[in-house]
């Protein structure tokens, strides 16, 4: 079944690089997402990849894929305590509608 | 250009109830998704809309049920209000033109069922 898994939990140092990392089981999906939400927020689309593609830069945001493997991740440059939120990777499903399958999302914490 | 803007921002109601849940999409959208985001997990699909239709629905009973306006705005109606639906509720409006459409979340609504 459709199924898409994060880690819980990621502390890191200001300055410092984040890497999320996020599998998923439809390898039909023909768009991965990741989005952030703040305390209180909706969801904010950060970037998103098409499955035929390995690697999207946007920024201080990188996105790899590995097919294969059904493995996503995202990586933040220089990461700032504004990021501090937590972050969803999601999977298109395939099909003829827009229906996305979020993991249960990765708090992300950025200390001093 | 407006976002999406959902109403009421927060609400609570006892179990049996019933409960209207309104988004407005971002102009010039034809295509309304929601999704339904329990305390500490991702968003779950219950439907979508696309020019007045229901076109997909995900794991939720009948009692969840929905509108989609001639001008493109949304109801969320759900009936026998349980416990669990207790959650935040998102909406996303999208321009539907094949391959690639972005959804645009609005802030949600928080149900609380008591």
């Amino acid at each position: 079944g459709e199924d898409v898994e994060q880690s819980l939990f990621l502390s890191v140092r200001e300055g410092d690089s984040s890497v999320i990392n996020c599998t998923y089981t439809d390898s039909s999906s023909t768009y991965l997402y990741w989005y952030k939400q703040e305390p209180g927020a909706g969801l904010q689309l950060l970037t998103y990849i098409f499955s035929n593609m390995d690697m999207k830069q946007d920024q201080r945001l990188t996105v790899l894929l590995n097919k294969k493997d059904k493995h996503l991740s995202l990586r933040i440059a220089d990461t700032q305590t504004g990021d501090s939120a937590i972050y969803f990777c999601a999977e298109r499903e395939a099909g003829g509608y827009n229906k996305l399958i979020f993991g249960a999302g990765t708090r992300l914490a950025v200390h001093p | 250009e407006t976002g999406v803007t959902q109403s009421p921002t927060h609400l609570i109601k006892t179990r049996g109830q019933q409960v209207t849940l309104r988004c407005s999409s971002q102009s010039g959208h034809n295509t309304v998704s929601w999704y339904q985001q329990a305390l500490g997990q991702g968003p779950q699909f219950i439907f979508q809309y696309y020019r007045e239709e229901e076109n997909g629905r995900g794991n939720f009973p009948p009692r969840f049920s929905g509108l989609q306006f001639p001008n493109y705005s949304s109801e969320l109606n759900v009936n026998a209000l349980e416990l669990d639906d207790s959650a935040l509720y998102l909406c996303a409006s999208s321009l539907d033109r094949g391959g690639y459409n972005e959804q645009f979340f609005g802030p949600g609504t928080r149900l609380t069922v008591l």
